[in-house]
């Protein structure tokens, strides 16, 4: 089956602690994106990638990083400098250039800072 | 800066009944309006979208009725149903690629 997965769907970190999320796509999309989801906020954008090597800030990118080493994979490492993490966190692709494609979202993943 | 504004936060309704939800944006270089799905515990799913060359767009029991000069948009849910009950977003995005901005969200809930 197509689609995209997120890995874990729970994570916790300590304070201080960096972490990174999976997510991996065999839909053979060129671009992903990573949104972050509070409650009452919809989805933000934190990064996202057109090709491999290749990848830009969205809106709320401070305190994350990201990598784009593979075309089915784009991790999002949460680090120490997110004050704020606890979040849920999505991952999703499309064709890239497409003119209004649908994009495919992942299931996610729930982080909690503990 | 939010760029889409979606309403109401929430909205209970009866089986049957037809909730709306509404969405404006700003950024008049927005070219496709979809609209997303999400139950709990899961990620969106794209339910229906639209262009603004057509002012409304129907699939099954969900209508999108889009106004350009008013720069807002909305969705209808007919005969609503218990299953129909989660989080909407709406979104819009310009050009090429999909980097979507989102509304807030509407958390919906169909009463039996």
């Amino acid at each position: 089956d197509g689609g995209i997965t997120q890995s874990p769907k729970y994570l916790f970190r300590k304070e201080g602690q960096n972490v990174t999320l999976s997510c991996e796509q065999n839909l053979n999309h060129d671009a992903m994106y990573w949104y972050r989801q509070d409650p009452g906020q919809g989805l933000r954008l934190i990064y996202y990638s057109q090709i491999v090597n290749d990848f830009q800030k969205g809106d709320i990118a401070e305190g994350y990083s990201v990598s784009r080493e593979k075309k089915e994979s784009f991790p999002l490492t949460v680090t120490s400098a997110q004050k704020n993490p606890t979040a849920f966190y999505l991952c999703a692709s499309s064709i890239a250039g497409g003119m209004n494609t649908e994009a495919f979202f992942g299931q996610g993943t729930r982080l909690t800072v503990v | 800066q939010q760029q889409v504004k979606q309403s109401p936060q929430s909205l209970i309704v009866q089986k049957g009944g037809i909730p709306i939800i509404n969405c404006a944006y700003e950024n008049t270089a927005f070219d496709y309006f979809p609209w997303y799905q999400q139950f709990p515990g899961k990620g969106p799913a794209l339910l229906i979208a639209i262009r603004p060359d057509v002012s409304e767009k129907k699939e099954g029991r969900f209508t999108i009725s889009f106004n350009k000069s008013a720069k807002q948009f909305s969705l209808h849910i007919m005969d609503s149903q218990p299953g129909d009950s989660a989080t909407y977003f709406c979104a819009a995005s310009k050009g090429a690629g999909n980097m979507l901005t989102f509304g807030g969200g509407t958390r919906l809930m169909v009463k039996p």
